[in-house]
């Protein structure tokens, strides 16, 4: 079956960077994207990019714009988002999420806690 | 960008009863590129609903989706009480994403 199964909890301090993976399987990697979703604690979902899943194309949130870098190994079947220059405003809940470009997605990774914490 | 504000916050209901959630888009979406998204405390969103009104695989068809252009529907007919949840709107077009802040659906 379709799975996306992401890397586990994180704690970090601020200005450090994280790294969260996302590995695939159940399917042909390189026919869908990666979007990347992140959720603070008791809030909303927020979008923060889509890559694809050949590593040809991004399309990152303005917002975010400087901070973040989306990759994919095809070799593994893993995509990678990289925050850097981390605040507390970045704790949160940070899912991958299978789809291709402009649309929407019906298979989300677990989810990965990051903490940014002094 | 476009904006989804969805309304009520949170709806208070009972088992059995029709759950109306309301998506409002600051400018039209294209195609009815449009999703519902359920959430529940400690988990992934579920994709409930797509391409405004039609269903994802394995939902049950309590759950209904109406609308277009900037005026969106997610309708559960009787709720179940796994139904209750948070509940996001979600635009796909133009090649990214914006997520309406949810609609709570708690027991009464």
């Amino acid at each position: 079956q379709v799975q996306l199964v992401q890397s586990g909890a994180e704690v970090k301090k601020p200005g450090a960077s994280v790294k969260v993976s996302c590995k695939a399987s159940g399917y042909t990697f390189t026919t869908y994207g990666i979007s990347w979703v992140r959720q603070a604690p008791g809030q909303g979902l927020e979008w923060m990019g889509w890559i694809s899943g050949n590593n040809a194309n991004t399309n990152y949130a303005q917002k975010l714009q400087g901070r973040v870098t989306m990759t994919t190994d095809t070799s593994t079947s893993t995509a990678y988002m990289e925050l850097r220059s981390l605040t507390s405003d970045d704790t949160a809940v940070y899912y991958c999420a299978r789809s291709r470009s402009g649309s929407y997605s019906g298979t989300w990774g677990q989810g990965t806690l990051v903490t940014v914490s002094s | 960008e476009i904006v989804l504000t969805q309304s009520p916050g949170t709806l208070s209901l009972s088992p059995g009863e029709r759950a109306t959630l309301s998506c409002r888009a600051s400018q039209s979406v294209s195609s009815s590129y449009l999703a519902w998204y359920q959430q529940k405390p400690g988990q992934a969103p579920r994709l409930l609903i797509y391409g405004a009104s039609s269903r994802a695989t394995g939902i049950p068809d309590r759950f209904s989706g109406s609308g277009s252009g900037t005026d969106f529907t997610l309708t559960i007919s009787r709720l179940e009480p796994e139904d209750f949840a948070v509940y996001y709107c979600q635009q796909y077009g133009n090649s990214l994403w914006t997520f309406g802040q949810g609609t709570k659906v708690e027991i009464k």
